[in-house]
């Protein structure tokens, strides 16, 4: 069963710095591409950004709100996804999750990318 | 930006069909997935690629899409599906991923 748990949040000051960790279990964490995903207090849910897996180059993406301030990276020999969240405004107070990236291929071209499963959440409070 | 259009709430009583529509402009060459949220829950996919059901969905969900617009049916609505649905997609060249706003279900 994949599991995946999310810390680090809590309380920080606008311009201030912040690191989410994700560790995951339950599937091959090193040949999967990984996102994090945010939704603001009563609000709706937000992409912050996609890491794919080393073996595909480990190339990010990031929402335009987050890009500049926050680096995902990941640690395969640890099964942990990180969140860097630099720079820090009061718009980003949210929760953010972790989740897998699925991607079904065919004949070597890929056509669906989604959100799979999904860790619990970790809030992060700017204030 | 891209934008995904779905309305803030629908209402339905148990065992009657509720349907969640998802708007844009991208649609009709790009899939739509759904998630359901319950309150205090990580969300959980519902719907893939306009209409697949992932194991574990029950039946009653069920998703289809024509032209600009995604549609996710619950069919007999149960009290247990009250929940926030969201709708995701990206725009046509697949850079701006996007989930709709939201759609609110109540059941009773």
């Amino acid at each position: 069963e994949v599991h995946l748990v999310e810390s680090g949040g809590g309380l920080v000051k606008p311009r201030g710095s912040l690191r989410l960790s994700c560790v995951a279990s339950g599937f091959t964490f090193s040949s999967a591409w990984m996102t994090w995903v945010r939704q603001a207090p009563g609000k709706g849910l937000e992409y912050v950004g996609r890491i794919k897996s080393k073996p595909d180059g480990a190339a990010t993406d990031y929402a335009t709100p987050v890009k500049g301030r926050f680096t995902i990276s990941r640690d395969d020999s640890k099964n942990t996804l990180y969140l860097q969240m630099n720079s820090l405004k009061l718009e980003d107070t949210a929760i953010y999750y972790c989740t897998t990236y699925a991607r079904h291929c065919s004949g070597g071209s890929c056509y669906s990318y989604y959100f799979d499963d999904w860790g619990q959440g970790t809030l992060v409070t700017v204030s | 930006s891209y934008e995904l259009t779905q309305p803030p709430s629908v209402s339905v009583s148990p065992g009657q069909t509720a349907r969640i529509t998802c708007s844009g402009d991208a649609l009709p060459k790009k899939y739509a997935y759904w998630y359901q949220q319950r309150s205090g829950q990580a969300p959980v996919l519902v719907i893939s690629e306009d209409t697949k059901r992932p194991s574990g969905i029950p039946e009653r969900f069920s998703g289809s899409s024509s032209g600009t617009t995604a549609t996710l049916t619950i069919s007999g609505a149960q009290v247990d599906d009250e929940a926030d649905y969201y709708c995701y997609s990206t725009d046509s060249g697949g850079n701006q991923r996007v989930f709709g706003g939201g759609t609110k279900l109540t059941v009773l």
